[in-house]
């Protein structure tokens, strides 16, 4: 299976600081990778597929780079409403799409 | 407005059968994937699996082959998930998730259905 790896584990960040969450993959996954964003209670939320496509209604300071298998989620400038707990997905190696550990942001 | 609706929380015995429901509406259901993720208490993201209720083909993680069963009727819009006998450790929110082609991300979810399993 191919392993998702995120980092960090878990982050603090202030309103108004950028910050960059990396997920590599244990091969090659092309573009095929996915962010999502969780609430405490929630569902997930699709944020960008294709490593770099952003979801409709998804604010422009979220953006995803990369290919291969390194990858990033980048928040550009932090939101009160941005503290979550971030996982990536690959979705290339069918039937075996695999999550990565997730990425928990909390205030500072 | 594009929606995925779970059915309610489910308490179950060790050993009992259990069968979910996610019911799509909002857009042509036979024509996306349904997915299924598990989150275990205080845990992660797990992709059990995939279906295509336009014809069921489904795919299993090689984690859940054996474990659960998807289906879908497509006369009625709903993908099931289900056991036929529950263990502890099943206990877990259970989501179903629309991916419009097989490898496109999850972008629709539905609101999860809590499976606690407990004697």
């Amino acid at each position: 299976d191919i392993q998702m790896t995120q980092s960090p584990s878990s982050l603090s960040a202030s309103v108004g600081d950028r910050v960059t969450i990396t997920c590599r993959a244990s091969q090659s996954i092309n573009r095929y990778l996915n962010w999502y964003q969780q609430k405490p209670g929630k569902a997930p939320k699709l944020l960008i597929s294709a490593a770099s496509s952003l979801q409709s209604g998804v604010p422009s300071r979220f953006s995803g780079s990369g290919s291969g298998t390194d990858f990033s989620l980048t928040i550009s400038s932090l939101q009160p409403e941005d503290f979550a707990t971030y996982y990536c997905q690959q979705s290339s190696s069918t039937p075996r799409y695999t999550f990565g550990q997730g990425t928990k942001l909390e205030i500072k | 407005e594009v929606q995925l609706v779970q059915s309610g929380a489910e308490v179950k015995k060790p050993g009992e059968s259990l069968k979910i429901s996610c019911k799509g509406s909002g857009y042509r259901f036979t024509n996306s994937w349904i997915g299924w993720v598990r989150q275990m208490p205080g845990k992660g993201l797990e992709w059990m699996g995939i279906i295509y209720p336009g014809d069921s083909d489904t795919r299993y993680s090689p984690s859940f082959q054996g474990q659960v069963t998807m289906s879908a009727d497509k006369s009625i819009s709903t993908a099931y998930l289900q056991w036929s006998s529950l263990k502890a450790s099943d206990t877990a929110m259970y989501y179903c998730a629309r991916s419009p082609a097989i490898r496109d991300g999850m972008d629709v979810w539905g609101q999860g259905t809590t499976v606690t399993v407990s004697s």
